[in-house]
């Protein structure tokens, strides 16, 4: 398995603001994936980050709105941009060790935008 | 595209009883994984169980079990001795086989809420 820690767990935040999320992994994964879990839903995949490639991301998110870094690989960022009240979500990360067939997630961040 | 269906929006059980959460799939890929997560109130995901499609016998952990049924894309989890620590949203998810980026990413289900009742 992977522990996973998020920063930060939650926040409140104004519309039209940034908040910039942090995903620490305790091992060298590959891939690093990004949910967004939206109230009373299920999750749904932003994009996918590689180290040292520009992040994969799903229809309907771009990078405008969600630019994701991966400066090494233990560690990703995701930023909410311009942020409005329909952003208000569960955030979380999730990595694969060792490239296999399980996903382990971080704990999450609640965000809501007032 | 794969799509993961879950039609039991909630379900409730008695402590000590045997529950069941449905889930079904549609996939054209031969190669894959199916899951089941829980998320408690925490928010944590937390892996349940997992079944590799390519696997005739139905995976097993401790009171979580599944029935697999590949050919009428099937996948549902029993839950034996339900504990008041079960009550959580389920989430049953399916995940390509393969190496490439595509292959590691989950389609989840959209939940069953469990409530296990003393």
């Amino acid at each position: 398995s992977a522990v996973i820690s998020q920063k930060p767990s939650r926040d409140i935040c104004q519309r039209g603001t940034s908040l910039t999320i942090q995903c620490q992994v305790d091992s060298q994964v590959t891939m690093m994936f990004w949910y967004r879990q939206q109230p009373g839903q299920s999750l749904t995949l932003i994009a996918t980050a590689n180290q040292g490639s520009e992040a994969t991301y799903e229809s309907g998110f771009v990078i405008d709105k969600f630019p994701i870094s991966r400066p090494n690989l233990t560690f990703s960022t995701l930023t909410v941009s311009n942020m409005s009240p329909e952003d208000s979500s569960i955030y979380l990360c999730s990595v694969n060790p060792r490239g296999g067939n399980e996903q382990f997630f971080g704990p999450g961040t609640r965000l809501t935008v007032l | 595209a794969q799509t993961v269906t879950q039609s039991q929006p909630e379900m409730s059980v008695q402590e000590a009883e045997t529950v069941t959460l449905s889930c079904t799939y549609d996939t054209s890929e031969n190669n894959y994984y199916l899951f089941w997560y829980k998320q408690p109130p925490s928010r944590q995901m937390i892996l349940v169980i997992r079944q590799e499609a390519y696997k005739q016998q139905n995976a097993t952990e401790n009171r979580f079990s599944v029935n697999f049924q590949k050919a009428a894309k099937s996948f549902s989890l029993k839950i034996s001795d339900s504990q008041l620590g079960d009550t959580a949203m389920y989430f049953c998810a399916f995940m390509k086989q393969g190496w490439e980026t595509s292959g590691s990413r989950l389609t989840f289900g959209e939940g069953t809420q469990l409530t296990v009742n003393p």
